[in-house]
This record gives C-alpha cells, sequence and structure tokens, in this order.
C-alpha cells in the first residue's frame, strides 16, 4: 500500500456524461500528478498540482480539468467522455518541496473508467 | 522538456536468465532516475532508484547503472523469476528542482518463462 488512495476502484459510464475521479495523497505530500493509461500503453502525464497551484500540464484535453483542494486531495473532471477515453488514471503524489526527498513518487491503485 | 527512450519494448527471457533494459533521457540536469514495475491491472511500483551522484546501485537482484555523460541508464535483473514478469517503466524528471514531474519512458514488458 503506498498511502495514495483513489475513488471509484471502477466506473462505467455513457458516451457524453461526466465523470469526477477523487485522489487523497499521502500523508505530508504536497504535489498530486495524474496520470492516463489505455490500454496496453504507457503513462500518459495529464496534470500536476503543488499545494493547491497548478504545476506542470502535459497532453490534457480540454475537456478535462483538475483541481486540488486545500486539503490537498484533488479531483479530476472528464467531461463530454468518449469511447478513447476509456482507460486506467492513476494519481501519484511526492512530496515535491525543495529539501525534500527528490521526486519519488507514489502511485494510487488507480480508477478504471469505462465509456460505453 | 526531458525525452526519455527506452529499449526494448518487450523482452522474453528463460527463468534464471538475466534481463536488461536501458533508457536515454536527454535533459542533463535530471539528477534522478527511477523504475516502476507494474503488474496487469495493477500500480505502478517504485522498485529501485539512483541518483546522479552515483554510478550503480544494487538492491538484492536488481541494479541499477547510471551514465552521466552519456546519459543513459539501465535496469539489470539478475536470476529472473516468473515473478518477474511485468512491465518495466524509467523515468527521469524536468531537470533537478524537487517536486518536478517524470517524463516515462514507454515500457518494456518482460516476460519470464518456466
Amino acid at each position: 500500500d503506498s498511502g495514495v488512495t483513489q475513488t471509484p476502484k471502477h466506473l462505467i459510464t455513457a458516451t457524453g456524461q461526466r465523470v469526477t475521479l477523487r485522489c487523497s495523497p499521502r500523508s505530508g505530500d504536497l504535489s498530486v500528478y495524474w496520470y492516463q493509461q489505455s490500454l496496453d500503453q504507457g503513462l500518459q502525464f495529464l496534470i500536476q498540482y503543488y499545494n493547491g497551484e497548478e504545476r506542470a500540464k502535459g497532453n490534457i484535453l480540454e475537456r478535462f480539468s483538475a483541481q486540488q483542494f486545500p486539503d490537498l486531495h484533488s479531483e479530476l473532471n472528464l467531461s463530454s467522455l468518449e469511447l478513447g477515453d476509456s482507460a486506467l488514471y492513476f494519481c501519484a503524489s511526492s512530496v515535491g518541496v525543495a529539501g525534500g526527498l527528490d521526486n519519488e513518487q507514489f502511485f494510487g491503485p488507480g480508477t478504471r473508467l469505462t465509456v460505453l | 522538456g526531458e525525452n526519455v527512450e527506452q529499449h526494448p519494448s518487450t523482452l522474453s527471457v528463460q527463468e534464471g536468465d538475466s534481463a536488461v533494459i536501458k533508457c536515454t533521457y536527454s535533459d542533463s540536469a535530471s539528477n534522478y532516475f527511477p523504475w516502476y514495475k507494474q503488474e496487469l491491472g495493477k500500480r505502478p511500483q517504485l522498485i529501485i532508484d539512483i541518483r546522479s551522484n552515483v554510478g550503480e546501485k544494487k538492491d538484492q537482484r536488481i541494479a541499477v547503472t547510471l551514465n552521466k555523460t552519456a546519459k543513459h541508464f539501465s535496469l539489470h535483473i539478475t536470476e529472473t523469476q516468473p515473478e518477474d514478469s511485468a512491465v518495466y517503466f524509467c523515468a527521469a524528471p524536468n531537470g533537478k528542482a524537487a517536486g518536478n514531474k517524470l517524463t516515462f519512458g514507454g515500457g518494456t514488458r518482460v516476460l519470464v518463462k518456466p
């Protein structure tokens, strides 16, 4: 157990719908990262938040958005869902501050999204 | 930004043999290089990492080597066992500031045949 939690574990929805994925980082970690992993694909970086602020952005679609709340949990919102959005969505966290343990990232168990 | 290339994409070895996976990176300022193992349907798990002030690090049957001049690093698994079968990812950060995002290689699917 990495200490990173994600809910829900599985999500099945229809095209055009909107869903919210939730992530709670390890205690003490300030950075949260979101990744998308399609079937047999690598880890595609979507977005990073650090202490509530967006820090880095990857290939995140305009239909997707995220935020990090004052208690440091994060949510990833996916809207106007398409079949191709079906994937595993991972959240990871790290200490993320100067003088911290570098960039070690610890992954949550993931949310498997199926769009029908 | 950082670019990480990983080879091979698939690797099949006989149980007991060694497996080697190689990665190259582009940002000379990167100073931290982790390796993750991902079993089917599960989370990527950090198995070993190396920092730029050392050239090699070992942990039981796994080792990682780093060549900063050539900007490449490798994962070595000795005496492979069936439970080593998984996808392995290398990664490197964008620069050396703490908290920088990691760029991952494309992954290597390792199959250990009994």
